[in-house]
């Protein structure tokens, strides 16, 4: 079982280009999320899904788009990258039907913007 | 509003016990959760709190105070391996994680 998978890895993308960062999730959970991990900040929600068909907007969506077109996928979409948003980004997971809310995360991708 | 403070930094000896505080303001709470993260890594489940008092895991501890807005992770018989950033997150009444900066512990020899 792999758990939470992301890819790429890294990347250094141009300013103004379009990127998706792909998050695969194998443990049947109903809820994804997205995050952002700067320096000196804590872990900021850009969107989430709590089911497959439905997403909501976190914390810092502005230039973020997501889908959820099944249970597995949530991929994240810069449409015109910018420079803030160089960050590392985290997709997690969790089964909003267990008793604890626990959320597990995916290996990160860490993205450059210049 | 919502706000999560935690140490920038604590430093400390193999063998020995640390505390890691975590204070919270929130309008509604639904636990309060720590994760560890090493460096390069993703973070990782350690424990979570929804009532007042001691949760114990092995090595590592959690106590809450719903009343003081007050949390705290406890490492006991620090090993070279606890080196890591401890993430402290409260879940608020949208069931969504408002997460600390972390607290990155640095353990000396």
């Amino acid at each position: 079982i792999a758990g939470i998978t992301q890819a790429p890895t890294s990347q250094i993308l141009a300013a103004g280009r379009r990127m998706t960062l792909r998050c695969t999730q194998d443990m049947r959970h109903n809820a994804m999320y997205w995050y952002r991990q700067d320096l000196g900040l804590g872990l900021r929600l850009i969107h989430y899904s709590n089911t497959a068909g439905t997403t909501g907007k976190g914390e810092v969506p502005d230039g973020y788009s997501v889908s959820r077109a099944n249970t597995d996928d949530f991929p994240l979409t810069l449409a015109s990258a910018v420079p803030s948003q160089t960050s590392v980004y985290f997709c997690a997971s969790s089964d909003l039907a267990g008793d604890v809310d626990t959320q597990y995360f995916g290996p990160g991708t860490r993205l450059t913007v210049l | 509003g919502q706000n999560i403070d935690q140490p920038t930094e604590m430093t400390a000896t193999e063998g020995a016990i640390v505390q890691i505080n975590c204070t919270y303001q929130t309008s509604g709470f639904n636990g309060l959760f720590w994760y560890q993260q090493h460096a390069g890594e993703a973070p990782t489940f350690l424990s979570y709190n929804v009532l007042d008092g001691l949760e114990e895991k092995g090595r590592f501890s959690s106590f809450l105070s719903r009343s003081k807005g007050y949390s705290y992770l406890l490492l006991k018989e620090l090993q070279m391996k606890d080196s890591a950033s401890y993430l402290c997150a409260h879940m608020d009444s949208n069931y969504q994680l408002i997460w600390g900066a972390g607290t990155k512990l640095i353990i000396k020899p």
